[in-house]
């Protein structure tokens, strides 16, 4: 089992660009998360998608879009990179019987 | 609204000593908690949940964390901590009613000094 995984691992960015971060789990989740990290603040949720076919907005959703692609995959989207997107993105999954999340090790994000 | 507080952004401590790590949560319904710790430059990995049951819980690395209902805390305890504690410690929560969502507190760095 690979658990969660993320790619790509680090990432450079010029201000307006675009670009789309995976994520993948293979322990048969039906709910995934997209979460940015920045220092001090903890993690903030972006996204989430409770179940495949359905995506709903969290705390920051500005800036960013999501696909539940399947029950595997949940993608996020930047359209138009601006500086203050430059954080370390984690995906997470999880289910109601198994309580807790299941992180990805991180996708390292620079907008210059 | 829930919410999670972490009282302390560091908290430095000498090898060998013990340590508290302090998470306090708002919330009108019953609620699952987490700890995760985070080393440096990875992701976030369970250290230990309490579901139900005995409000002391025990998990991984000799850490261990206690539910208090009356006063909404579940703090992180290690009787001697190692260099290899040193991470960022992260406090969680799960509402009832709620479960697609998890609350996370701004988190703890512990840095443990030889």
């Amino acid at each position: 089992n690979a658990g969660v995984t993320q790619t790509p691992k680090f990432q450079v960015l010029k201000t307006g660009q675009s670009m789309t971060l995976q994520c993948a789990q293979d322990m048969n989740h039906n709910s995934m998360y997209w979460y940015r990290q920045d220092p001090g603040m903890g993690l903030r949720l972006i996204y989430y998608s409770a179940s495949e076919g359905t995506t709903d907005k969290g705390e920051v959703p500005n800036g960013y879009n999501v696909s539940r692609l399947n029950k595997r995959e949940f993608s996020l989207r930047l359209e138009s990179a601006a500086p203050s997107q430059t954080s370390v993105y984690f995906c997470a999954s999880s289910e109601i019987q198994v309580y807790e999340q299941y992180f990805g090790p991180g996708t390292r994000l620079t907008v210059t | 609204a829930q919410s999670v507080t972490q009282l302390d952004s560091q908290v430095p401590v000498f090898e060998e000593a013990p340590v508290e790590l302090r998470c306090n949560y708002s919330s009108s319904v019953s609620v699952y908690l987490f700890w995760y710790v985070q080393y440096p430059n990875q992701g976030l990995q369970l250290l230990l949940k309490y579901l139900s049951g005995s409000t002391l819980v025990k998990g991984i690395n000799g850490f261990e964390a206690e539910f208090n209902k009356s006063q909404t805390s579940f703090h992180l305890r290690k009787p001697s901590v190692h260099i290899s504690d040193t991470a960022e410690y992260f406090c969680a929560v799960r509402v009832f009613g709620n479960f697609n969502k998890f609350y996370f507190g701004s988190g703890t760095k512990l840095n443990v000094k030889p």
